[in-house]
């Protein structure tokens, strides 16, 4: 099946960094990327979704401008975490999808803000 | 909007029990659907999907899946389930019509499968 990837798998930051974690679609083309947290036994919360050369779309409650999402290329997303802050630790998951299929999952990153 | 809507959010059962898990979606239009599960420190994967034709779906590791639209349900099921099975699984309905394929999912229901 299709792969996706993401790294880092976990990341440690102080308060007031930026981080920047990568999704990749290994082996397919994926039109549209979606980016979740996930809270410890709870659903995906969907962040924002983006399609390849257009901006991301949000959704609502998510600041866009602390959360940046860049997506350049049909197998590269990207969500920057722009001056993190302890309530922003989570795990985050990336999936890629060709228009209306199945989606594939990242394998999540753990994001820790001291 | 669209939501989906799991009725169990825990579930305990015993080796070789059967299994069904509800899920309901609200839109009424064309929908795909989906049980997504995630294994105990592992990402998610797909189980089964629907998209159009027999309702009733196969997936893997002997789950099943019956699309039933007068319901707008969706309910995963397996008729004797394993240790193995222990994970969250996620019903997902995603919307054919508009053009947006954006995916909804449902809150999860967490099964403890005991020895």
């Amino acid at each position: 099946g299709a792969v996706v990837s993401q790294h880092p798998s976990w990341v440690i930051c102080k308060s007031g960094t930026s981080v920047k974690i990568e999704c990749r679609s290994l082996d397919f083309q994926a039109t549209t990327m979606f980016w979740y947290r996930q809270f410890p036994k709870q659903s995906l919360m969907l962040m924002a979704t983006s399609n390849e050369g257009s901006k991301a779309t949000y959704e609502q409650g998510v600041e866009k401008d602390k959360f940046l999402i860049n997506h350049a290329s049909l197998t590269l997303s990207t969500l920057t975490v722009t001056s993190a802050h302890p309530e922003d630790s989570s795990f985050y998951i990336c999936s890629a999808t060709e228009q209306g299929h199945e989606q594939y999952f990242g394998p999540g990153t753990r994001l820790t803000v001291t | 909007a669209q939501s989906v809507s799991q009725h169990n959010h825990h579930v305990i059962l015993s080796e070789a029990a059967s299994l069904e898990l509800g899920c309901n979606y609200s839109y009424g239009g064309t929908v795909n659907l989906f049980w997504y599960v995630q294994y105990p420190g592992q990402h998610l994967q797909l189980l089964l999907k629907y998209f159009s034709g027999d309702p009733l779906v196969k997936g893997i590791k002997g789950f099943e899946a019956e699309f039933i639209k007068s319901k707008f349900s969706f309910n995963l099921r397996k008729p004797s389930v394993q240790w193995s099975d222990t994970a969250e699984y996620f019903c997902a309905a995603l919307d054919n019509s508009g053009g947006s394929y954006i995916p909804t999912f449902g809150r999860g229901t967490s099964l403890i499968v005991h020895p």
